[in-house]
Formats: C-alpha cells, sequence, structure tokens
C-alpha cells in the first residue's frame, strides 16, 4: 500500500468551478506535507507547503487542508480556470529531504 | 542557471543500450535527487546526492542505475543494459536545503 494515496485519479470540471483533491498518508509524523501541480511535460512544481501542525494553507485560489488525526489532507481550487489543467500530486515531505509522492490526481478544465 | 535543467529532453534507444541522463541544478544548490517517474504515477525516489556523495541510493532498482557528481553540481544518471520497464520520465531536483526545485524531465524510451 502507497503510503500516500490520493482520489479521485481524474476529475473533469467546467471552468468556473471549484474542485476538491483529496490525499490520505498512512504514516505520521512528518516534517510536512505539499501539494505540487504538474503540467503535462514539467517537473512539478510546489503550490502549499504545510508543517504538522498547521490546519490550513492557502496560495491565491488554492487552499490546502491537513487533519493530522485523520491523516488526511485536501486541495481546494477556486473558480477553476482553464490552465489550472494539470496533475496535482500530494507529497509528503520527511526530514532527510526524501519525498514520498502520492499518484496524482489528473484535473482538466473544460471551457 | 534560472532553474534546474534537464538533457536530453527525450531519448529513444533499444533494449540493451546504455544511456546517460544529465541534470543541472540550480546553481549553489548542494542537494540533487533523482526521481523516476512512470506514466500516471507520481515520482518515486532513486537517488539524493549531498555535495559529491551519495547521501540515499536506496531508491535505485538495482545494479544497472548508477549516478554520478564528480565536481558536486551537473549530475549524471547512468542506465546499463536498458530493458523496456525502463521506460518513464526521469526527474532531477536540487535544494539548498529546504523546497526541491524540478527540472522538465528526461522521457526514455527503450524499445
Amino acid at each position: 500500500k502507497n503510503q500516500v494515496e490520493q482520489s479521485p485519479q481524474s476529475l473533469i470540471i467546467l471552468e468556473g468551478k471549484n474542485c476538491t483533491l483529496q490525499c490520505n498518508y498512512t504514516v505520521s509524523p512528518f516534517s510536512n506535507l505539499r501539494w505540487y501541480k504538474q503540467d503535462t511535460g514539467r517537473g512539478p512544481v510546489s503550490l502549499t507547503i504545510m508543517t504538522f501542525s498547521e490546519n490550513t494553507k492557502s496560495n491565491g485560489r488554492y487552499t490546502a487542508t491537513l487533519d493530522a488525526d485523520t491523516k488526511q489532507s485536501s486541495l481546494h481550487i477556486t473558480a477553476s480556470q482553464l490552465s489550472d489543467s494539470a496533475s496535482y500530486i500530494c507529497v509528503r515531505y520527511n526530514q532527510g529531504g526524501k519525498l514520498i509522492f502520492g499518484q496524482g490526481t489528473e484535473l482538466s478544465v473544460k471551457p | 542557471g534560472a532553474g534546474v535543467s534537464q538533457t536530453p529532453s527525450n531519448k529513444v534507444t533499444e533494449k540493451g543500450k546504455y544511456v546517460e541522463l544529465r541534470c543541472d541544478p540550480i546553481s549553489g544548490h548542494t542537494a540533487l535527487y533523482w526521481y523516476r517517474q512512470s506514466l500516471g504515477q507520481g515520482p518515486e525516489f532513486l537517488i539524493y546526492f549531498q555535495g559529491t556523495g551519495a547521501a540515499d541510493d536506496s531508491g535505485l532498482p538495482n545494479d544497472r542505475f548508477f549516478a554520478v557528481r564528480p565536481e558536486g553540481s551537473v549530475s549524471t544518471l547512468k542506465i546499463q543494459r536498458t530493458e523496456r520497464g525502463d521506460s518513464a520520465v526521469y526527474l532531477c531536483a536540487s535544494s539548498s536545503g529546504g523546497e526541491q526545485f524540478f527540472g522538465p524531465g528526461t522521457r526514455l524510451t527503450v524499445l
């Protein structure tokens, strides 16, 4: 079983709508948990970073939440844009710098 | 340079051949990481360098994979006797001790 599991595997929404992506992790504690955006053919880019003690973190239209009790995190995207179409990856960040990636959610925003 | 660069962007080779993938990290970053990303999956850790030495190579799948970073800057990932299962995107990331910044990856296809 992966240490980081994401759902849904893929998602299609209309431009302007909101959506929420889920991430469950099985091992804690950890240094921090991050959400990355990966455009097709590009490397992942960090969106949000949350330490173990934080509950929520926003970056523009992206808001990440973290529940350490249930070992769940979510990424909420508000007023989606066509450019939001990408893979969104939940990443557990160990103190040694070793990243444990989820398999990603493939988001497609349609006009 | 402004970011992490990787060459080549695409590499097609035949089963059994030897390949080298190059990573140029952000100038001054002492840590360098290699990851492998299969289609529809999140990246998987391969090896981590701190300076010239491999601090953690636990992710290398077998002894056909080897990486070097002789001067503590550019790194080369070497794959001997390539197999079709080696086909993937190979991502490189660098950091100065905190966030990892990713390159665009090298897409390796083994025919």
